[in-house]
């Protein structure tokens, strides 16, 4: 039983395109986030949901919009895709926003060709 | 502004020594500091936290220790394994924002 799940867990695609990736916790957890892992391993967040309702949008271009249709639920559609957007995706959650750790999803490999 | 520094950024101990990685922290009002593990190709891992109210945590050969006046918290790894090479993350949540952020990582490796 995986408990954050991030699909597809590869993804390769050309420059211009529209993708989405999809992520499910099984959890519990009521907060979800999307990370964005460069090539020099940085971690940065990017979106949080808490139930449903966007509480973090950082300085992400506005061709990344995020959808949580539930709490267990979290995608990301990503559109006109760029080189520079290649970088592993992680989707994570939580029980509250508070003093608690992250779960993390496997992660997704997006390259943009 | 929001921010996590992290040193060093590579680490090469020989296997049975210790490992220490420290990080400071900008936001005086930070109350949680997590520490996660990545393996190569893998997801990141927490490997211990500890809270504000807390000046030092231990997990058998792993230890974080917390300064809050100075802003400074450390992962120190004792008896170092093969298995503990991996990057490691240090982290800390603004309260202003409630979001952890994360320092830009160590890679730490372990010499037979």
């Amino acid at each position: 039983d995986t408990a954050v799940s991030q699909t597809p867990k590869y993804l390769v695609t050309q420059m211009g395109n529209d993708k989405s990736i999809k992520c499910e916790q099984n959890l519990g957890h009521d907060t979800m986030y999307w990370y964005k892992q460069d090539s020099k391993k940085f971690l940065k967040i990017m979106f949080s949901y808490n139930n449903k309702e966007l509480i973090i949008n950082e300085t992400v271009p506005n061709r990344f919009s995020p959808k949580s249709p539930d709490k267990a639920h979290l995608n990301l559609h990503i559109n006109s895709l760029e080189l520079g957007d290649s970088a592993v995706y992680f989707c994570a959650s939580s029980l509250g926003q508070g003093t608690v750790g992250y779960t993390f999803g496997s992660g997704t490999r997006l390259t943009v060709v | 502004g929001e921010n996590v520094e992290q040193h060093p950024s590579t680490l090469s101990v020989q296997e049975g020594d210790s490992a220490v990685i420290k990080c400071t922290y900008s936001d005086s009002a930070s109350n949680y500091f997590p520490w996660y593990k990545q393996e190569l190709g893998k997801r990141p891992q927490l490997i211990i936290d500890i809270r504000s109210n807390v000046g030092e945590k231990k997990d058998q050969r792993i230890a974080v220790t917390l300064n809050k006046t100075a802003k400074h918290f450390s992962l120190h790894i004792t008896e170092t394994q093969p298995e503990d090479s991996a990057v490691y993350f240090c982290a800390a949540r603004y309260s202003s924002a409630s979001k952890i952020i994360f320092g830009s990582g160590t890679r730490l490796s372990i010499r037979p």
